[in-house]
């Protein structure tokens, strides 16, 4: 069955330091794929999603990822982080169901 | 604009209670999704329904039943609740390629 790893359970940045965090899911075929973000004490939004075309996604709020499809991965980046990016990020992946990773706690210090 | 509800923000039950957690959205979309969060464990999917009085089982949908009756509204079922359910209760929709929808949430807890 279809799974979902995030490389890093908790990151903590200084602001306007850049991020990367890792996606991987394990095997091909047509899928789509989702980066959703989780603020403190509201609930889920989507940060961005691939579906087929340009490999290079941007999503709101600065955001970026890149699908790799060669190594599975969908990495979410972000070239310069705010203390307001502080939340809980989510990748998943779709086939015939949407399967999440365990999601990665970002914490920006001030 | 797209809506997806749940009847309840908090819910506080007793060990041993049947437990109902409604959801419905107003997208006529086939397929809703229930997923449970909990802290280091992300989004587990409980059940999902492609359409009506269909549903799936997903990763743990021990202690759990579902009922879809109509498009829009696809219901949880913790037929005796147990505290190891005290969770965060998360509805999804979709329509085929587009994105996921999520309702605000359902903190249930336990006792």
């Amino acid at each position: 069955a279809q799974s979902v790893s995030q490389h890093n359970h908790h990151v903590i940045l200084s602001e306007a330091a850049s991020l990367e965090l890792g996606c991987n899911y394990s095997y091909g075929g047509t899928v789509n794929l989702f980066w959703y973000v989780q603020y403190p004490g509201q609930h889920l939004q989507l940060l961005l999603k691939y579906f087929s075309g340009d490999p290079l996604v941007k999503g709101i709020k600065g955001f970026e990822a890149e699908f790799i499809k060669s190594k599975f991965s969908f990495n979410l980046r972000k070239p310069s982080v705010q203390w307001s990016d502080t939340a809980e990020y989510f990748c998943a992946v779709r086939d015939d169901k949407i399967i999440f990773g365990k999601g990665t706690r970002l914490h920006i210090l001030p | 604009d797209v809506k997806v509800t749940q009847s309840s923000r908090y819910l506080v039950k007793r060990t041993g209670e049947k437990v109902f957690l409604e959801c419905v959205q107003d997208m006529d979309h086939e397929n809703m999704f229930w997923y449970r969060q909990d802290p280091g464990l992300g989004l587990r999917l409980i059940y999902f329904s492609y359409d009506v009085k269909m549903k799936e089982k997903g990763d743990i949908p021990e202690g759990y039943s579902v009922s879809r009756e109509k498009k829009e509204r696809f219901s949880l079922i913790l037929e005796s609740a147990s505290t190891n359910q005290t969770s965060m209760y998360l509805c999804a929709t979709f329509r085929t390629l587009t994105e996921q929808y999520f309702g605000p949430g359902t903190r249930l807890t336990v006792t």
